[in-house]
């Protein structure tokens, strides 16, 4: 799988849009960008994935390039409970069982 | 649906103890996952299974063992607890199928051992 690349922490003002960018130049043409939060100390929980069309759903927004080399994650309207750690994966077609976590981007949002 | 269920969600041990750290699932997930996160750190992948009977090593695999009898099931035993094991275990699962919503995971179980 490939590896990605994060800002190590972000902030971001209450009310915001809040961008964490993400670079996996070595992904495969068959490999997803999938996105995960943690909140303080529970499970990480999905967010969003996709392949090489933009996303959108109730949570957030996803942009990926037209070479598919990074990504950006939008929270459209930060709110404090978005104060999180973001992990960004790439993850094969059907081989998402060797899922590495790298260590993410802490994101802060301030009031 | 329950999701990913982790049991217990806090222990703690003596050195040397051993003891098994459950997980089960109820969405017929193929892939299951075992992952330790220590303090102030990110996730690292301990085993990992694609299906019943069939398990690999993941990146920190020393210390632990694994099984998959069931397709719901995914226990992780601790052989011989060390205070380097001290850590929070999460357990998660995903479907094979790429368009599904990657993993699913467990509220954690929580180890100390002293």
């Amino acid at each position: 799988d490939a590896k990605t690349t994060q800002p190590p922490s972000m902030d971001c003002a209450e009310g915001r849009a809040a961008n964490l960018p993400c670079n996996h130049s070595t992904i495969s043409g068959n490999e997803y960008v999938y996105w995960y939060r943690q909140i303080h100390s529970q499970g990480p929980q999905y967010i969003i994935h996709g392949l090489k069309n933009n996303e959108t759903n109730e949570m957030a927004s996803l942009i990926i390039t037209e070479d598919r080399k990074s990504s950006t994650l939008i929270l459209p309207h930060a709110t404090l409970r978005d104060t999180a750690v973001y992990y960004c994966i790439v993850r094969v077609e059907n081989g998402g069982f060797k899922t590495i976590f790298g260590a993410g981007t802490r994101l802060f949002v301030k009031a | 649906n329950a999701g990913v269920t982790q049991t217990p969600k806090f222990q703690v041990l003596k050195t040397g103890q051993s003891m098994t750290l459950q997980c089960a699932q109820d969405m017929n997930h193929e892939y299951m996952s075992w992952y330790r996160q220590d303090p102030g750190m990110g996730l690292r992948l301990i085993h990992y299974s694609v299906g019943a009977g069939i398990t690999d090593q993941g990146e920190v695999p020393n210390g632990y063992n694994v099984s998959r009898s069931t397709t719901e099931d995914f226990p992780l035993r601790l052989l011989s607890a060390a205070p380097s094991q001290t850590s929070v275990y999460f357990c998660a699962s995903s479907s094979s199928r790429a368009s599904g919503y990657g993993y699913t995971f467990g509220s954690g179980t929580r180890l100390t051992v002293v």
